[in-house]
């Protein structure tokens, strides 16, 4: 059964640029969230959407957004690029919201993006 | 807020060596614990996992125990092999939703 697939996997991008990120989940599950890894910050929740709602939103600024559609697939934005949005982008998938019992998260394989 | 926190690495061992990383958190409630693995080049893989206090959670020979008590959920491993040799984070997390919060991450290197 396919993973969770993240495109592209490389870009690089000029400040103020906007970009795109693309996740399809593992075929069935209806929960994508996006996280952020830099090696100065770590891993830092971005947002989850379920069944094409926004369920969950971490500390990041509104240049940050993303959508999921019916089919489940998600795709990330981000506004007016900044130097300091370079990073690794991790979109992960789960059958169900939530980190209860049964309900294992799996990521895909993450987007770098650099700004330059 | 919650917070996790893992011990600085990188952690350089030898093969079958024992292996400790150490992993506290600060939450309010009864988080759910886990340990994800990042190897070079790839995503992060789920290890192992605890939803209670006293679970106990194992995978290819890792273990670790939910320590209410001691807030701790630290990884052990008897014999590490080289093929160990990854990025290990502890993350923690509220039923509430799917949001994981992780720690800084613990570089472990295992030469034969």
């Amino acid at each position: 059964k396919a993973g969770v697939t993240q495109t592209p996997r490389y870009l690089i991008k000029t400040r103020g640029q906007q970009v795109t990120l693309s996740c399809s989940p593992i075929s069935g599950h209806r929960s994508v969230s996006w996280y952020q890894q830099t090696p100065g910050q770590g891993l830092q929740f971005l947002f989850e959407y379920f069944s094409e709602t926004q369920r969950n939103k971490g500390n990041f600024p509104g240049r940050f957004s993303g959508r999921q559609f019916s089919n489940s697939r998600s795709e990330m934005n981000v506004s007016t690029l900044e130097l300091g949005d370079s990073a690794l982008y991790l979109c992960a998938s789960s059958l169900g919201s939530g980190t209860i019992s049964g309900n294992t998260i799996y990521f895909g394989e993450g987007s770098w993006l650099t700004v330059v | 807020g919650d917070s996790v926190t893992q011990m600085e690495g990188p952690v350089t061992l030898s093969e079958e060596a024992f292996l400790t990383i150490n992993c506290t958190y600060t939450a309010t409630g009864y988080p759910s614990l886990f340990w994800y693995v990042q190897y070079p080049g790839e995503g992060l893989q789920l290890l192992l996992k605890a939803t209670k206090a006293d679970d106990k959670g194992s995978n290819k020979g890792f273990e670790a125990t939910y320590r209410k008590e001691t807030t701790s959920f630290h990884l052990e491993k008897g014999s590490v092999q080289v093929s160990d040799s990854a990025v290990y984070f502890c993350a923690l997390s509220h039923q509430a939703g799917t949001a994981l919060i992780f720690g800084k991450g613990t570089t472990l290197s295992v030469s034969s």
